[in-house]
């Protein structure tokens, strides 16, 4: 399975722009990347999954280069309520098929 | 509509205790996951189900783990003898189909935090 690499923490403020990175040099042909939300007490929730070029949805945008070695997921304008621990996880697009997580991204957003 | 629901949210026991934890998975759905969050760590995969089939039970720490879905939609996960090790939350997450199939995100409960004293 790929490892991948991300921030341990984050800081921003409302209303700004938040870039998480991730890199994962050893993603293989059938990998996608994904990328789960997880607030203190919640288990996680799925936010955007992507194979390459750009993803968007109604939370987020996911930046894939071509040679896919690393993503960027974007949150537009964050709020107190976007606090919260940030996976990215590379794996086949398969139903069947277990989640590795890695240690996230513990975003902080002040007012 | 209902997502997945875990009980007890909490739980606290001796060691030594033998403990059960419940799963009821989004109605419909194949695939059901069982995980263990240490704390500040994330999820780590314990085992797989494809309805009644368990299909993976690599991660389970040892033979004192025990998991079943015996109808194909709720499951159990059992600890025999617990240790204080087996402290974690321990979520369960379910998706609507199985090996093959993709594009089908994982949805996640919100977990039992076990305590063992």
């Amino acid at each position: 399975l790929a490892k991948t690499t991300q921030p341990i923490s984050m800081d921003s403020y409302e209303g700004q722009e938040v870039n998480i990175t991730c890199s994962h040099n050893n993603i293989a042909t059938n990998d996608y990347i994904t990328w789960y939300q997880q607030f203190p007490s919640q288990g996680p929730r799925f936010i955007i999954q992507g194979y390459k070029t750009k993803v968007t949805n109604e939370v987020a945008s996911l930046f894939i280069p071509a040679d896919r070695k690393s993503s960027t997921l974007s949150l537009p304008r964050v709020s107190l309520s976007d606090t919260a621990v940030y996976y990215c996880l590379v794996g086949e697009d398969n139903a069947g098929n277990m989640l590795t997580f890695g240690g996230g991204t513990r975003l902080m957003v002040k007012p | 509509g209902a997502g997945v629901s875990q009980s007890p949210r909490y739980k606290v026991a001796k060691r030594g205790q033998d403990v059960a934890l419940r799963c009821d998975p989004i109605s419909g759905h194949v695939s059901l996951f069982w995980y263990q969050q240490a704390l500040g760590q994330g999820p780590e995969f314990l085992t797989y189900f494809q309805n009644e089939a368990q299909l993976d039970k690599s991660g389970l720490p040892s033979d004192r783990f025990f998991a079943e879905r015996p109808e194909g939609s709720v499951s159990t996960l059992k600890i025999q003898r617990t240790q204080q090790e087996d402290s974690a939350v321990y979520l369960c997450a379910s998706s609507l189909a199985g090996t093959g199939y993709s594009n089908q995100p994982q949805h996640f409960g919100d977990g039992t935090r076990l305590s063992i004293l």
